[in-house]
């Protein structure tokens, strides 16, 4: 079954606690990317990989690294979780980037919790 | 950058009847993609529908369909015999047809309560 899995799926952690949120996907999918969603604002890109070793940032990247070492996964990396990144983590892929439709695939979401 | 709005937080309908998701959005380009997409509880993100900016025919699916009107950079969602099964929220969101990075920009979203 085509899918994109994260882990943990729930999370609660303390300030200053690095933690990983781990993406795996099995489509062959070049790109990836994560979003996180807060009430009212919807989802908002973090970061995004075209292909193995290559990131760029999204819209709100500070407080957040990426990853790209296989094709398959694209972790997500606090070094230093604050409250304000308490929210709903989605990553995504896709078949590639280019110009064109490409639809998006989205994991299940990782809901974390920063006191 | 674009930007999408939803001005409706939240909906509701009568189980069978008729509703419509309004959206909006604001962009320079003219080649682009908007979609409707669904999150039940389980918080999964499904496509709904999506639209072609250079299609004039608005797109439909099954119950679904949008009314896509390009000039006024809107891109409404209308949902036919509503069921149970469709209370959610809904997400309005764009893509640039040129974006290699392949972002979504996604509205605020509406919760549609359907009542039985």
């Amino acid at each position: 079954e085509a899918q994109v899995t994260q882990n943990p799926r729930y999370l609660i952690t303390v300030t200053g606690k690095k933690l990983t949120v781990t993406c795996s996907q099995n489509m062959n999918h070049e790109y990836m990317s994560w979003y996180r969603q807060d009430p009212g604002l919807g989802l908002r890109q973090i970061y995004y990989s075209m292909n193995v070793e290559v990131t760029d940032k999204g819209d709100v990247p500070e407080g957040y690294k990426v990853s790209r070492k296989e094709k398959r996964n694209f972790p997500l990396i606090l070094e230093s979780p604050s409250p304000n990144q308490t929210s709903l983590y989605f990553c995504a892929s896709s078949s590639h980037g280019a110009a064109g439709y490409h639809e998006q695939y989205f994991g299940p979401g990782t809901r974390l919790t920063v006191t | 950058a674009q930007t999408v709005t939803q001005s409706q937080p939240e909906m509701s309908v009568q189980e069978a009847e008729t509703v419509t998701l309004s959206c909006t959005y604001d962009t320079s380009e003219s080649d682009y993609y908007l979609f409707w997409y669904k999150q039940p509880p389980s918080r999964q993100m499904i496509l709904v529908i999506r639209q072609e900016a250079y299609k004039q025919q608005n797109a439909t699916e099954n119950r679904f369909s949008v009314n896509f009107q390009k000039a006024a950079k809107s891109f409404s969602l209308k949902i036919s015999d509503s069921q149970l099964g469709d209370a959610a929220m809904y997400f309005c969101a764009y893509r640039s047809a040129s974006n290699a990075g392949n972002m979504l920009t996604f509205g605020g979203g509406t919760r549609l309560m359907v009542k039985p």
